[in-house]
């Protein structure tokens, strides 16, 4: 069982199309992660959102996370073929004293059509 | 500023053979993880290093192992290799001066072909 549920796997959208990636579990997490990784290259990250209902703004990509730091979403407007890529969530818990591990979704992979 | 750095880029290999990648972490950061990427499972945890020593340790079999030097460059080896080990080993680095995981700077990933 996938600890963290990403949805949709793929998405196939114009340019200029809104669209909504989701990041689902039942654990609760300390914070959660959002990556992009575009071929041939590792992930990147977009931002981290540490307190539940928290939203955070990057240009076209909102990023929340759920009340209960259980889930998050991310939403892209206007998206642009720059966008396209492979967005992973990663959740984040304690795994005992100090020490924390970073698990990761599936991933959801987004192309954007010119 | 030097990103985190992975050789080899790709390599094949055969059945039973094993094989060594490496890691050098960004200057300054102490922490190195390892992860198994394939389409299937996506990113998958394999361990954390921090100092010179395992912090954290995924679900893998114990074919798999790694080590992390004083200079905080890292090195992970598969042995007795199988098919179904045919991924891209991405190494993340992390400059966590405390708890928590702080952000991971990826390498570009090591492309690992069993026949």
């Amino acid at each position: 069982t996938q600890l963290l549920e990403q949805s949709p796997q793929f998405l196939s959208i114009q340019e200029g199309e809104n669209l909504t990636v989701y990041c689902n579990s039942s654990s609760v997490f300390s914070s959660l992660q959002w990556y992009r990784q575009e071929p041939g290259e590792g992930p990147v990250l977009l931002v981290t959102v540490v307190t539940g209902g928290e939203v955070k703004k990057l240009k076209r990509l909102t990023f929340q996370f759920g009340d209960a730091r259980k889930d998050s979403s991310l939403h892209i407007t206007a998206a642009q073929p720059g966008d396209t890529g492979l967005y992973l969530c990663a959740g984040e818990r304690n795994s005992g004293g100090s020490n924390y591990k970073l698990t990761f979704g599936k991933g959801t992979l987004l192309t954007v059509n010119p | 500023k030097a990103g985190v750095t992975q050789t080899p880029r790709y390599l094949i290999k055969t059945r039973g053979q094993q094989v060594t990648l490496s890691c050098s972490p960004i200057s300054g950061h102490r922490s190195v993880s390892w992860y198994q990427q394939t389409p299937g499972q996506g990113l998958q945890f394999l361990f954390e290093y921090f100092s010179e020593t395992q912090r954290n340790k995924g679900n893998f079999p114990g074919r798999f192992s790694g080590r992390q030097f004083s200079n905080s460059r890292s090195e992970m080896n598969v042995s007795t290799l199988e098919l179904g080990d045919s991924a891209l080993y991405l190494c993340a680095s992390s400059i966590l001066a405390g708890g928590g995981t702080g952000e991971l700077f990826f390498g570009e990933g090591s492309r690992l072909t069993v026949l």
